[in-house]
């Protein structure tokens, strides 16, 4: 079975632009979680949507949204990018069946903010 | 709040070598503890959980880790290190399915392994 998916790999941006990651859950799975995982830091959370709603947010400013499609794959979207936005973007998984929700994360999306 | 610490940013180990791993929470009700192990430019890959019960788990790799409630410990252990666990090893704790709250993972800064030949 495939794992998480997530695309680009990589992506480099100018100060002020938008970018959109993309996110597609384990085969299954309704949850899909975003966390930003700066150099030489553990991931923090972002977002968690399920059921295409989302369900948690962390402490992240407005510029950081997302949405969940009717196939469960999610899109992040950041504004007005600044160059402390540069870090590895992970997508996590989850069986919202599950009372205690393991989640499964991609490989990430590298973004570079020049 | 919760909160994970991990006490050791770098530890270096022979290979052959046991290791222990050390990771602290803070969580106000029953943790959801996890280990995950990252290999350098990769995402994270779950090593173990635990969620409730015997508090020695078993993990892939041969990895396990005990959950010490009276410390607030969930370390990692490994009896005789590979030089292929050469990563970066990061403690979560989850708060489990919260009204409102989603499901979020909070992580520790993670430690370092080195693995000498």
């Amino acid at each position: 079975d495939a794992g998480v998916t997530q695309s680009p790999t990589h992506l480099i941006k100018t100060r002020g632009q938008h970018v959109t990651l993309r996110c597609s859950p384990i085969s299954g799975h309704k949850s899909v979680s975003w966390y930003q995982q700066v150099l030489g830091q553990g991931p923090q959370f972002i977002f968690q949507y399920y059921e295409k709603e989302e369900r948690g947010r962390g402490n992240f400013p407005d510029r950081f949204s997302a949405r969940q499609f009717p196939n469960y794959s999610s899109e992040l979207n950041v504004n007005a990018l600044l160059l402390g936005d540069s870090a590895l973007y992970l997508c996590a998984s989850g069986d919202v069946r599950a009372i205690q929700e393991t989640q499964y994360f991609g490989p990430g999306t590298r973004l570079l903010v020049l | 709040a919760q909160s994970v610490t991990q006490p050791d940013i770098h530890i270096t180990v022979s290979e052959g070598a046991s290791l222990e791993l050390r990771c602290n929470y803070s969580y106000g009700a029953t943790p959801y503890l996890f280990w995950y192990v990252q290999s350098p430019g990769q995402g994270l890959q779950l090593l173990l959980k635990y969620f409730s019960g015997d508090t020695l788990v078993q993990g892939i790799k041969g990895f396990e880790a005990e959950f010490k409630r009276s410390q607030s410990s969930f370390n990692l252990r490994k009896p005789s290190v590979h030089w292929s666990d050469a990563a970066e090893y990061f403690c979560a704790v989850g708060a489990g399915r919260l009204t409102g709250g989603g499901n979020k993972l909070t992580f520790g800064t993670g430690t370092q392994l080195k693995v000498e030949l």
